[in-house]
């Protein structure tokens, strides 16, 4: 079956490291997004990218980095820059056009 | 810039009892409107959209939603709520860009079902 895979589950990151959060697709889409989810603050979009080697800063992108070198895979990385990073991640793809956002399972970060 | 706005916290229904979330949007063209469903540590599942046409629109799990212009609202309903229903529900709007849809939601609420 088609689905996004987010990993790992849960990630626990000490101050100071980076850190890789993977997503990868298997539904042909072309655009993949990249959101952070805060209790009671919904969901804010750090990073997306609409074509492979193309990727445009959401509304909270300081602090994150991001690549797009295939159409299957879009990593987050949260750098040590990011100034409060424990939080759930979650990956979304789409097709062109209006049929919403399929996402991932989310990945749980904690820094200890 | 679009908004969506979701004044509900939390609410708790009765098993059996109907249900109406309310979501209200700001967007200054015709919107693209989602709600979403999210189990705990889960992804979040389409349950409908609206883009054009008729005003009420069904989705999956016997919930509907009703798009009303006049107050930029996009309320969601069931009839008759299932224990399973708990989850927490978002709202959100979106917009085109470059045929794609950039979306944004709203800050959720949390549906507790008691039996």
């Amino acid at each position: 079956d088609g689905g996004i895979t987010q990993s790992p589950k849960y990630l626990f990151r000490k101050e100071g490291q980076n850190v890789t959060l993977s997503c990868e697709q298997n539904l042909n889409h072309d655009a993949m997004y990249w959101y952070r989810q805060d209790p009671g603050q919904g969901l804010r979009l750090i990073y997306y990218s609409q074509i492979v080697n193309d990727f445009q800063k959401g509304d909270i992108a300081e602090g994150y980095s991001v690549s797009r070198e295939k159409k299957e895979s879009f990593p987050l990385t949260v750098t040590s820059a990011q100034k409060n990073p424990t939080a759930f991640y979650l990956c979304a793809s789409s097709h062109v056009g209006t049929d919403g956002y399929t996402f991932g399972s989310g990945t749980r970060l904690t820094v200890v | 810039a679009q908004s969506v706005t979701q004044p509900d916290i939390h609410i708790t229904v009765s098993e059996g009892a109907s249900l109406e979330l309310r979501c209200n949007y700001s967007y200054g063209a015709t919107p693209y409107l989602f709600w979403y469903v999210q189990s705990p540590g889960q992804g979040l599942q389409l349950l409908l959209k609206y883009f054009s046409g008729d005003t009420l629109v069904q989705g999956i799990k016997g919930f509907e939603a009703e798009f009303k212009r006049s107050q930029s609202s996009f309320n969601l309903r069931k009839p008759s709520v299932h224990w399973s229903d708990a989850a927490e529900y978002f709202c959100a709007v979106g917009s085109p860009s470059g045929g794609y849809q950039k979306v944004t939601f709203g800050t959720g609420t949390k549906l507790q079902v008691i039996p």
